[in-house]
């Protein structure tokens, strides 16, 4: 059964730093992209950052780039998501997904169950 | 980047038939996904490519799409359909991923 098991999640306060985690089991996790989605209290989703299988290729919203940085350690099936400078309007629910990519599609189809995030004064 | 646009809330009366709409201009060359997502959860993955069911997702969920409109579409719609719906699609670059804003479902 595939899991995906966030953690991570706290309060901090605007500049502030924190490092999510997300711990993969049930399939072979050096195989496949993941990603990371958020969602602002009341608000959609919004994707934040993937990351090849391998390490090598990652991407960024433009809201977060220069500021976030995700990165996997696959002999430990864990993925990672460092926040920098963090901004009030980060506050979210941060939601780990394992990202899979065809050639005229793209799907998350496996999540976390999400670690909250609040950047508060 | 590339916008997706839903409407922000649609009803359907119980056993009806309802179609969520997805439009934006990646939609012409990707095929988008579908999410349902329940209060206080994460989202569920319903649907990928042409119309490609997730696991264990019920054959009254279906998928179509005609230029830059993708379509979900609950056929025989049940009291635990009631839920928010995504789309999601890859943007004009490729490397990108975007959400539309969601459909509030209510089953009445």
């Amino acid at each position: 059964e595939v899991q995906l098991l966030n953690s991570g999640g706290d309060l901090v306060q605007p500049g502030g730093s924190l490092t999510l985690s997300c711990a993969a089991s049930g399939f072979t996790f050096s195989s496949h992209a993941m990603a990371w989605v958020r969602q602002a209290p009341g608000k959609g989703l919004d994707w934040v950052s993937s990351i090849s299988a391998s390490g090598g290729s990652m991407y960024y919203s433009d809201s977060v780039k220069g500021r976030f940085t995700v990165s996997r350690d696959n002999s430990k099936s864990t993925l990672y998501l460092q926040m920098t400078s963090l901004r009030v309007d980060d506050t979210a629910v941060y939601f780990c997904a394992r990202d899979r990519h065809e050639t005229t599609s793209a799907y998350f189809d496996y999540w976390g169950q999400g670690s909250v995030v609040g950047v508060s004064s | 980047s590339s916008d997706l646009t839903q409407d922000p809330a649609v009803s359907v009366a119980l056993g009806q038939t309802v179609r969520i709409t997805c439009q934006g201009d990646s939609l012409r060359g990707y095929h988008p996904s579908w999410y349902q997502q329940k209060p206080g959860q994460a989202p569920i993955f319903l649907i990928y490519g042409k119309n490609n069911r997730a696991s264990g997702v019920p054959d009254r969920f279906s998928a179509s799409s005609s230029g830059n409109t993708a379509s979900l579409t609950i056929t025989g719609a049940q009291a635990e359909d009631e839920a928010d719906y995504y789309c999601n699609c890859r943007d004009s670059s490729g490397k990108h991923l975007v959400f539309g804003g969601g459909t509030k479902l209510t089953v009445l």
